[in-house]
Order: structure tokens, then sequence, then C-alpha cells
């Protein structure tokens, strides 16, 4: 079946702007994760949702990022404001649930150039 | 806090065994595994263990898991050019809020033909 899609591949963007950035998860997948993989770095978690929960909201670095998961699928990651330091590959992963061991499938990823 | 190390880079001739080594800090982890990631491509899978197994080995790959020393590694056995790629440690914490993974740095595994 179709694994975890993201979209745009790449944005290319001026400080200073809001930028968007989609994510399809795997059909029937009730969890939802962003992470941020900036140069050099590992992977930094941002975001995660939960069937109907309250996400967690822990990893955002700053009130300039937001995200929503609309009907428990596709979710969307906002950044208002952007810099350039928010430059980085932005990856999304679902998985069936977060309880055992289920698996996290991650998105091909949307690599973000703040100029 | 929760932390993954892992080295940086590593060099292998084709046809060798690569080992990528790996430590956790949280006592508490529950499953660790390890992702690999291509030239801009997203993080595929490729084995996973859970915290009471010692070993585990499917194909080329086996995983140990020293779990008295926090320790983890992935062994590719006749490494192959195509293995080249960066190869990501994550741990799986249990009964936290989040359900995140924790991941280290990566260690970018280079063949040479």
């Amino acid at each position: 079946g179709a694994g975890v899609s993201q979209s745009p591949s790449n944005k290319v963007t001026e400080k200073g702007k809001d930028v968007e950035l989609r994510c399809d998860p795997i059909s029937g997948h009730t969890a939802l994760y962003w992470y941020r993989q900036s140069l050099g770095q590992g992977l930094e978690f941002l975001i995660y949702f939960q069937g109907n929960s309250a996400p967690d909201k822990s990893g955002l670095p700053s009130d300039r990022f937001s995200a929503e998961r609309t009907g428990g699928s596709v979710s969307t990651l906002t950044i208002q404001r952007t810099q350039q330091e928010d430059s980085a590959v932005y990856l999304c992963a679902s998985s069936p649930a977060s309880r055992t061991s289920d698996t996290q499938y991650f998105g091909p990823g949307t690599r973000l150039t703040v100029l | 806090g929760e932390d993954v190390e892992q080295s940086l880079f590593l060099s292998v001739r084709e046809g060798d065994s690569s080992v990528i080594n790996c430590t956790y800090t949280d006592s508490s982890s529950t499953y660790l595994y390890w992702y690999k990631q291509e030239p801009g491509a997203g993080l595929q899978l490729l084995t996973y263990i859970f915290s009471n197994m010692d070993m585990k080995q499917d194909q080329r790959l086996t995983v140990l898991l020293n779990k008295k020393d926090k320790h983890l590694s992935l062994r590719i056995a006749d490494t192959q050019t195509g293995d080249s790629a960066i190869y990501f440690c994550a741990e799986r914490i249990y009964g936290g809020s989040q359900g995140n993974l924790i991941f280290g740095k990566g260690t970018k595994l280079s063949v040479k033909p």
C-alpha cells in the first residue's frame, strides 16, 4: 500500500514568510509524528498526535511552530515568520498505535530552505 | 535525560563486515531501532529489538543488545556499496507521555569497492 507522503518535497522561502508543510500518513495509522533534521544533526522530535487526544507539543522549538491534524488523518505543520535557523528537513512519520512496538514509518521529508 | 550516542563515521571495504555501535542512557527503554537513510530519502526501518532480547538476526543484519551496558550494535555482513547510507539508532521509552523515538545523530557508513 501507499506509504507516508509529504509535500512539497522542497520549499524555498524568504525570511519572515509563513510556510505550511503537509503530511499524509498511512491509512489507518492513528499516531503521527513530526521531526526536524538539521544539517549534521540527528532527528529532533517536534510534535506527536495520537487519535483524538490532545497533541504532545513538547518538542516545538518556539511559538512560531504549530501543527494540526484534521479528521485524524492529514497533518499540517505551520512555521510562521520563518528564520534562517528553521532551514532543515522536516520528516513526518506515522504508526498504527503508540503503546507497544508499533513501528514508525517515515515519509521522504520536506527540505525547507529559508533565505 | 535521555540520550543516544553513535560514532559519526565508519568506512569499510566491500565484502567486509560493518559494525555500527550505539549507546543509550535510559534504562526504561522498551524497543531499540535501527533506521537507514539514503541520500535525499526518508528513514527506512531496518530492524528493531525488544529490550529483553540479546540478539536478533535478519538475513545480513545482526543486532546485539547489552542491556547492562546499554549498548546496541548493528552488524552488516558482506557489506555492499548499496549499504552506504546514514544509520540511526533510536530508543523508545516505556511509559512516557510521548510516543516519540529518541534518535542518535547517525553513523555515516562509507563502503569502498
